[in-house]
């Protein structure tokens, strides 16, 4: 079974200049999350899809951060426009049941760096 | 909201010791709880998980965790650790209804020889 897959797997970016990462879930899994994971800390939730419609985006800084799931499969995550503090690992994972969280599937990462 | 709190940020210990990794978590329902490994450069794996069921729980690499519920923690153990151990170690909490999966801020695990 193939497992989550992100790209790309590096970023170094300008502030003010736009980013977008790309993530392709496990098939079949209903559920994906967007974390972001600063250095030295645990990953935080930025948002969380179920099929291809929003549960959870209480922490996303709307004012520049936004995400889409397209037909409920791959998902975008853009930040425009990025900030120095913005530099962190940005990780995708899934999970294979809507509304029971068995455990997620993580990818390896987008390490984003503002400079 | 649910929380999780990892009490130690750093953990030393020398190889083929035992080590305990601390996590209790803040809840107003019923929840699921994880560990999660992180070695450098790569996505979190998962080591183990609670549902329900039997307290004690036993995952991959020889690594255990009981869940108490009356002190709301959820410790990670191993009783002899290697030098491969050497990693960053997160404890996650999920609600069952909703998905919503949170983590603590980690703990680093280095196994000295």
């Amino acid at each position: 079974e193939a497992g989550v897959a992100q790209s790309p797997r590096y970023k170094i970016i300008e502030k003010r200049q736009s980013v977008a990462f790309w993530c392709n879930p496990i098939s079949g899994h209903a559920t994906l999350y967007w974390y972001q994971q600063i250095l030295g800390q645990g990953p935080k939730l930025l948002i969380q899809f179920q099929n291809n419609g929003v549960v959870d985006d209480s922490q996303l800084p709307k004012d520049r951060f936004s995400a889409e799931r397209l037909k409920g499969v791959d998902s975008t995550l853009k930040i425009q426009p990025a900030k120095l503090e913005d530099s962190a690992v940005y990780l995708c994972a899934s999970s294979p049941r809507g509304g029971r969280a068995t455990e997620a599937f993580f990818g390896q990462g987008t390490r984003l760096t503002v400079v | 909201a649910q929380s999780v709190t990892q009490l130690d940020s750093q953990v030393p210990v020398f190889e083929e010791a035992p080590v305990e990794l601390r996590c209790n978590y803040s809840s107003s329902v019923s929840v699921y709880l994880f560990w999660y490994v992180q070695y450098p450069n790569q996505g979190l794996q998962l080591l183990l998980k609670y549902l329900s069921g039997s307290t004690l729980v036993k995952g991959i690499n020889g690594f255990e965790a009981e869940f108490n519920k009356s002190q709301t923690s959820f410790h990670l153990r191993k009783p002899s650790v290697h030098i491969s151990d050497t990693a960053e170690y997160f404890c996650a909490v999920s609600i069952p209804m909703n998905n919503d999966m949170r983590f603590g801020a980690g703990t680093r695990l280095t196994v000295k020889p």
